[in-house]
């Protein structure tokens, strides 16, 4: 069965710019969650969706961040203008159920802001 | 005000010298509480789901146990590939999810 997909896996950009990422979870799961972690932190819930719809983005800095999962499957992460502190590993996961469920997790990419 | 704290921060142990990890969380409405494995340069790996207090769950060398406010992870006589940073996850409420800082393991051969 193949894993979470995640690219790129790396990627530097210059503060102001726009990056995004891209992700396709495991087929078959319903909810994909997008986590940011900063080195020596533990993963921190960016958003969280259900099939198509949007479960909890409570954590999402909505005034740069944006993400979409179309169709149910594939979801697409965006941030625009990056700031230095958006340097971190951005985790994209997928589940069979609802959060309450294991989560697989993709490799991540990792963002450098310069 | 963290909703999950993992300690110690950091271990380093003797290979065969076992040792246990605390997740302690303040959530209400706990609905699972999870580790995961996380190796340097990749995504957590799942571990174990514990559901209610007095629960256990065992894998290899790893026991996982969870009361009302707390969980440990016990490595029982490690070796050097258990050495990684343990997640504790717990999921609560309306569908929320947080993640403590880890727990990182070295086992020195």
């Amino acid at each position: 069965e193949a894993g979470v997909a995640q690219s790129p896996r790396y990627k530097i950009i210059e503060k102001r710019q726009s990056v995004a990422f891209w992700c396709n979870p495991i087929s078959g799961h319903a909810t994909l969650y997008w986590y940011q972690q900063i080195l020596g932190q533990g993963p921190k819930l960016l958003i969280q969706f259900q099939n198509n719809g949007v479960v909890d983005d409570s954590q999402l800095p909505k005034d740069r961040f944006s993400a979409e999962r179309l169709k149910g499957v594939d979801s697409t992460l965006k941030i625009q203008p990056a700031k230095l502190e958006d340097s971190a590993v951005y985790l994209c996961a997928s589940s069979f159920g609802t959060g309450y469920n294991e989560q697989f997790f993709g490799p991540g990419t990792r963002l450098t802001v310069l | 005000e963290d909703q999950v704290t993992q300690s110690p921060e950091a271990l380093r142990l003797q290979e065969g010298e076992s040792s246990s990890l605390n997740c302690s969380y303040t959530v209400s409405g706990l609905r699972g509480l999870f580790w995961y494995r996380q190796d340097p340069g990749k995504g957590p790996e799942f571990l174990f789901t514990l559901y209610s207090a007095g629960e256990e769950k065992e894998k290899e060398r790893l026991k996982a146990t969870l009361t009302k406010k707390e969980s440990f992870l016990h490595i029982t006589a490690p070796k050097p590939e258990d050495s990684a940073t343990y997640l504790c996850a717990v999921a609560y409420g309306n569908n929320r999810l947080a993640f403590g800082k880890g727990n990182q393991v070295v086992v020195i051969p």
